[in-house]
């Protein structure tokens, strides 16, 4: 188990520039998660995927947000022409979903985005 | 919508003291979960209740789950500065479905030496 990885650690970038962040889960993890996580804030849930299928979108992820997970495995988070509101910790978590009983959420360290 | 509200959101206290944090909801849940995040780092799962009235013990930390499913606690005994980070209550709201957790706001604790 070498936990869930998330990459890069940092990233800063200028408004209106795309950006792509990439997280490893757990490798017999089933399921992952992106989530959204501001200073002091609980993190807000953006999206889940099982193996490949994306099952569940918030409302908070606007177009300018897309996740892939093609093969059942690492996933890409994309933000294409990014605001200073997008500017937050990115966090990944992954787990071993067994049809409807809730398996605890592996997070990531996160990926701290900055919009300048 | 479903939320959980934490209280308190802030928590300073000497070496020593008990503590207790609450997650409330107008919602049922499924399960409660309990995390612990320290800076620059995700979040690291404490527990998981999942039946209405079920008290957890781990160490120096005890965890309730609500009767009708809808809150939970989290009570610190003689707290030391080790325990000090951002306590996070996160509810499963469809069993069946197995999805997305909800967060609360997060308590941050700090316990002075």
């Amino acid at each position: 188990d070498t936990g869930v990885s998330q990459d890069p650690r940092h990233k800063i970038t200028k408004r209106g520039q795309n950006v792509t962040f990439r997280c490893d889960p757990i490798s017999e993890h089933n399921r992952l998660y992106w989530y959204r996580q501001t200073l002091g804030q609980g993190p807000e849930f953006l999206t889940y995927f099982q193996n490949e299928a994306q099952l569940e979108k918030s409302r908070l992820l606007s177009d300018r947000f897309s996740a892939e997970r093609p093969k059942g495995s690492f996933s890409t988070l994309e933000i294409q022409r990014t605001e200073q509101g997008d500017s937050a910790m990115y966090l990944c978590a992954s787990s071993l979903g067994l049809g409807g009983v809730y398996s605890p959420l592996h997070f990531g360290n996160g990926t701290r985005l900055t919009v300048t | 919508t479903q939320l959980l509200e934490q209280s308190p959101q802030f928590l300073s206290i000497q070496e020593g003291e008990n503590l207790t944090v609450y997650c409330n909801s107008s919602s049922v849940f499924s399960s409660l979960q309990w995390y612990r995040q320290e800076p620059g780092e995700g979040p690291v799962l404490l527990v998981t209740v999942v039946t209405g009235g079920e008290v957890k013990k781990l160490k120096r930390l005890t965890f309730q789950f609500g009767d009708a499913r809808k809150d939970s606690s989290l009570h610190i005994t003689a707290a030391q500065p080790g325990d000090t980070g951002l306590y996070l209550c996160a509810g499963g709201a469809n069993y069946n479905q197995g999805g997305k957790l909800i967060f609360g706001q997060g308590t941050e604790l700090s316990v002075k030496p």
